[in-house]
Parts: C-alpha cells; structure tokens; sequence
C-alpha cells in the first residue's frame, strides 16, 4: 500500500460524457501527478501539482482539466469522452518534485 | 523535446538467466528513477541515482548512471518468476519526471 488512495476503481461512460477521478496523496506529499496509460502502453504525465499550484504540464488534452485543492488532494476531470480516452489513470505524489513517486492503484476508465 | 528511451522493448529469458534493460536520454540527467510496474499492478519505486557512474545494488538487481549522466542500466542477476513486470526508468524534466517506453520482462519457469 502506498498511502496513495484513487477513487473510484473502475469506471464505465459513453462518449460524450464527463467524469471526475479523485486522488488522496500520502500524508505530508506536497506535489501530485497524473498520468495516463492506455493497454500495454507507458505512463504518459499529464499533469503536475504542487501545494495547491500547478507546476508543469504534459500532453493533457483541453477536454481534461485538473485542480488541487487546500488539503492537497487533486481531481481530474476529464469531459466530452472518446472511445480513445479508455485508459488507466494514476495518480503519484511526492515530497516535492524530485523525489519519488508513490503511485495510487489507479483508476480503470472504460468508455463506451 | 526531451526523450528517454529504453531497449529493449519486451524480453523474454528463461528463469535463472539474466537480464539487462537500457535507458537512454537526449539530454543529460540531474538524477535517473527506475520504476517496477508488475501486471495490473502500478508502478513502484525501486532506486534513485544521482552521481555520475554510480553503481547500486538491491540483492539480485545492479542499476548503474552512466558517466555523461545520460543513459542509465538496471541488471538482473538468476531472474526469478517474481521479477515479471514492465521496468521504467524517469528522468527529470522541467519540473516533472519524464518516463522510459519501459521494458516488459517475462520469465519463463
């Protein structure tokens, strides 16, 4: 267990539609990442956080958006679903933006 | 923009035979993470290199930082059925971590 917590587990939408995934980072983790991974594909970043600030930005599609609040957890929504935006979603955090990251179990989206 | 590549892309050794995945970026590194992600698992931080031509060692795995602080290694020695999974190495981009293609590893009993 990495102290990672994602929710929820598995999704299932049609296109068109909007959902919002959700990620706790461990206690005292100040940075929060998402990443996406299609089927046997590598982890593509998408987005950084830090303290409530964005930090850097990868291949994040506008039709995806991301914040993190005051206590540190983020969520990324992700709007006007397409059958190519099935995929698995993690979230990581970290101390700050050098360290390691602790990756969450993941979110399961499955569009249909 | 800033690639890190890793070969090869799949690898299939027998148990007890070892194994070798590269990681090679187009610009040099501050510091190389490497990644071990087992099937329908996520990935879990295995080491941290900061030093030019550092050496670590974890039991059975060798991970070294080549001296240009631009390619980086992860070697497995007599691998074992536990050692499947997909192995990534990052490296420090602006303000983010850029992941390797990865290398998926099996092991065949």
């Amino acid at each position: 267990d990495s102290g990672v917590t994602q929710t929820p587990k598995h999704l299932i939408t049609a296109t068109g539609q909007r959902v919002t995934l959700r990620c706790s980072p461990r206690s005292g983790d100040l940075s929060v990442y998402w990443y996406q991974q299609s089927l046997d594909q590598g982890l593509q970043f998408l987005i950084q956080y830090y303290n409530g600030e964005e930090r850097a930005k990868g291949n994040i599609l506008e039709r995806f958006s991301a914040q993190q609040f005051p206590d540190l957890h983020s969520e990324l929504n992700l709007s006007s679903l397409e059958l190519g935006d099935s995929a698995l979603y993690f979230c990581a955090s970290s101390v700050s933006g050098d360290n390691e990251q602790f990756f969450g179990p993941g979110t399961r989206l499955t569009v249909l | 923009g800033q690639q890190v590549m890793q070969i090869p892309q799949y690898q299939h050794v027998q148990e007890g035979e070892d194994f070798t995945t590269y990681c090679n970026s187009s610009t040099t590194l501050s510091n190389i993470q490497w990644y071990k992600q087992r099937p329908g698992g996520h990935p879990v931080f295995l080491i941290q290199l900061v030093k030019s031509g550092e050496v670590k060692k974890q039991k059975r795995l060798t991970f070294q930082f080549g001296e240009a602080k631009k390619n980086s290694s992860l070697h497995i020695t007599a691998t074992q059925t536990t050692d499947v999974g997909t192995y990534f190495c990052a490296g420090p981009g602006t303000y983010k971590y850029i992941f390797g293609t990865g290398t998926r590893l099996k092991v065949l009993a």
